[in-house]
């Protein structure tokens, strides 16, 4: 089955404790991006990824890093959390170049971080 | 830059009422249209997308699109809506490029009552 797969799925931590959100698509795609997703604000991307190590800054980076080793994962690390990263996170992949596919993302099922 | 509005931030109806949300994009050529949905604790399904062709397209669920470029819209109607439509729905936009990067509406959340 083709998915998009996000672990933990819930995480409670305190703040300056590093974790890493994993993330892992089983569709071959190029393209792979992170979201966080906070009321009233809707869906703002944190990173993305074109390929296999070529990532780039989306429009919240701050305080986040991302590594693309391979073409299947991408991992959301979080150094030093702070209170303000709590959040809703999603992870998402698609083709990328091969219209009419091009475009549609598809989204893991969320991590609901809470940082004290 | 390309963007998208969604001017409703919640829409309340009743269940059987006929839906319509807004959804007006910002892009210097053709664009990529997108309605997603995100229904309670779970991640964004693709409802439907326009790349070319009809502006009216069908969607799973029974939803239905239609482009409109003179007005930069994309909105999104059901007929009929059930009680399950309760839900989160975003509007994205893409370039019809290579090397595209949607961008999200904020989203629109739908009531239904009963």
């Amino acid at each position: 089955e083709a998915q998009v797969t996000q672990n933990p799925r819930y995480l409670i931590t305190v703040t300056g404790k590093k974790l890493t959100v994993t993330c892992s698509q089983n569709m071959n795609h190029e393209y792979m991006s992170w979201y966080r997703q906070d009321p009233g604000l809707g869906l703002r991307q944190i990173y993305y990824s074109m390929n296999v190590e070529v990532t780039d800054k989306g429009d919240v980076p701050e305080g986040y890093k991302v590594s693309r080793k391979e073409k299947r994962n991408f991992p959301l690390i979080l150094e030093s959390p702070s209170p303000n990263q709590t959040s809703l996170y999603f992870c998402a992949s698609s083709l990328l170049g091969q219209p009419p596919v091009t475009g549609e993302l598809f989204f893991g099922e969320g991590s609901r971080l809470t940082v004290l | 830059a390309q963007s998208v509005t969604q001017p409703d931030i919640h829409i309340t109806v009743s269940e059987g009422a006929s839906l319509e949300l807004r959804c007006n994009y910002s892009y210097g050529a053709t664009p990529y249209l997108f309605w997603y949905v995100q229904s309670p604790g779970q991640g964004l399904q693709l409802l439907l997308k326009y790349f070319s062709g009809d502006t009216l397209v069908q969607g799973i669920k029974g939803f239905e699109a239609e482009f409109k470029r003179s007005q930069s819209s994309f909105n999104l109607r059901k007929p009929s809506v059930h009680w399950s439509d309760a839900a989160e729905y975003f509007c994205a936009v893409g370039g019809s490029g290579g090397s595209y990067i949607p961008t999200f509406g904020r989203g629109t959340s739908l009531i239904v009552h009963p």
